[in-house]
């Protein structure tokens, strides 16, 4: 089964900033997938990021403002661009388990602020 | 269109009872899966269990159990004897495509329990 190490945990950043959030995962995947949570809200889906080619980004999210890079199979990173509070949220990514019949994993969250 | 609805927003109950938490789901693919997981206040997400369209046996695991029906799209999940450690929010999802490119879950809104000694 995978695990992931997402970083950091949680920041505050200040308004027109960008931050950077990495996942690491321990075994090679082929997708791995970037949820935003907003607070009080269920998870959203931003992208798809699928090693070796562009991400695929869901209605209402777009490149901008959330690049990814995807260099190879165990890791991603997800930017927040020129953050605005509205970005305050947990974000996460999340890979699918082998085998499959165990679920998706998810990183532990970052839990950003903006100020 | 895909769709995930957990319509009890928030449930409060006393340690020991039991609870059900209801999901309703919409999909057009004849094969899908069906999740829930646990988002305990520290906000990590924990999987509990996974389920193919295929597979309409109920499933028990220790407290917790499911009942997964197609004829009305539903995949409640209950648990017995209920603890204050169960206390988090509760989301059922829906994946169409695991492992494929459209392999991502959608969520339901999410059902906070509070559990109270």
């Amino acid at each position: 089964s995978a695990v992931i190490s997402q970083k950091p945990s949680r920041d505050i950043c200040q308004r027109g900033t960008s931050l950077t959030i990495q996942c690491q995962v321990d075994s090679q995947v082929t997708m791995m997938f970037w949820y935003r949570q907003q607070p009080g809200q269920s998870l959203t889906l931003i992208a798809t990021a699928n090693q070796g080619s562009e991400a695929t980004y869901e209605s209402g999210f777009v490149i901008d403002k959330f690049p990814i890079s995807r260099p190879n199979l165990t890791f991603s990173t997800l930017t927040v661009s020129n953050m605005s509070p509205e970005d305050s949220s947990i974000y996460l990514c999340s890979v699918e388990r082998r085998p499959t019949n165990y679920g998706y994993t998810f990183g532990s969250g970052t839990r950003l602020t903006v100020v | 269109a895909q769709k995930v609805t957990q319509a009890q927003t928030e449930i409060s109950v006393v340690e020991k009872e039991d609870v059900t938490l209801d999901c309703v789901y919409e999909t057009r693919d004849t094969t899908y899966y069906l999740f829930w997981y646990k988002q305990p206040p520290s906000g990590e997400l924990v999987f509990l269990i996974r389920r193919n369209s295929f597979d309409e046996q109920n499933e028990i695991s220790g407290r917790y159990s499911w009942n997964f029906q197609k004829s009305t799209s539903s995949f409640n999940f209950t648990i017995t004897a209920s603890q204050v450690v169960d206390s988090a929010v509760y989301f059922c999802a829906l994946s169409e495509d695991p492992g494929g490119s459209q392999g991502n879950l959608i969520f339901g809104k999410g059902t906070k329990l509070s559990v109270k000694p």
